[in-house]
């Protein structure tokens, strides 16, 4: 089975400042990570992905998230923040083991707010 | 550009309704997804298809049914809507490869009332 958990479901920072947007992930084996973006009104899109190659994966609109093993973790960084960053996140997880179908398991989803 | 598109944005619709979500996709995807999204929830898996005329049931599929009659196209099916079915609901697709991002639509948001 996999899980997604995202710690805090709602983060505030100014802008200009360190974003950061806590996932971890339960899985029985080797997983695939995604991290997506929903602005309000709209559908989710992709903001990056890992697949087992490199630990620290870099998205777009400046965005990176690091793989960590030992720590069952996904976090979501981006150095500083744009109001235009304002939205929601969503971590989403898959068993990397070819008999999955594609199904994601989706955390919870955290709203990032950008104070002027 | 990669395209899913759900027929509606907005419905509004009476307890005991039948109601049609429909979805396509243009990109010759073989996976599709219906999921429902709640504040608080975040996505719930419904039903989904890996091919055509195949369908497999999600994690909530109490109330739902689907069709997918050709590749392109995904429909859900709320045989009697009720008001806890109040919800936005949003398709997806996917290459077959389970590394292949999800492909989102804009969603519908459904009122029963």
């Amino acid at each position: 089975a996999q899980s997604v958990t995202q710690l805090g479901s709602h983060v505030s920072v100014s802008e200009g400042a360190l974003v950061l947007l806590r996932c971890n992930y339960s899985s029985s084996v080797p997983p695939y990570l995604f991290w997506y973006v929903q602005y309000p009104n709209q559908g989710l899109q992709l903001l990056l992905k890992y697949t087992s190659a490199a630990t620290l994966v870099k998205g777009i609109n400046g965005f990176e998230a690091e793989f960590k093993k030992s720590e069952t973790s996904f976090h979501l960084t981006k150095p500083s923040a744009h109001m235009s960053d304002a939205a929601e996140y969503f971590c989403a997880v898959i068993n990397a083991g070819g008999t999955s179908y594609g199904k994601l398991t989706f955390g919870q989803g955290t709203i990032l707010t950008v104070h002027p | 550009d990669v395209k899913v598109t759900q027929s509606s944005r907005y419905l509004v619709k009476r307890t005991g309704e039948k109601v049609f979500l429909e979805c396509v996709q243009d990109m010759d995807h073989e996976n599709m997804f219906w999921y429902r999204q709640d504040p608080g929830l975040g996505l719930r898996l419904i039903y989904f298809s890996y091919d055509v005329k195949m369908k497999e049931k999600g994690d909530i599929p109490e109330g739902y049914s689907v069709s997918r009659e050709k590749k392109e196209r995904f429909s859900l099916i709320l045989e009697s809507a009720s008001t806890n079915q109040t919800s936005m609901y949003l398709c997806a697709s996917s290459l077959v490869e389970d590394n292949s991002p999800l492909h989102f639509g804009n969603g519908t948001r459904l009122t029963v009332t």
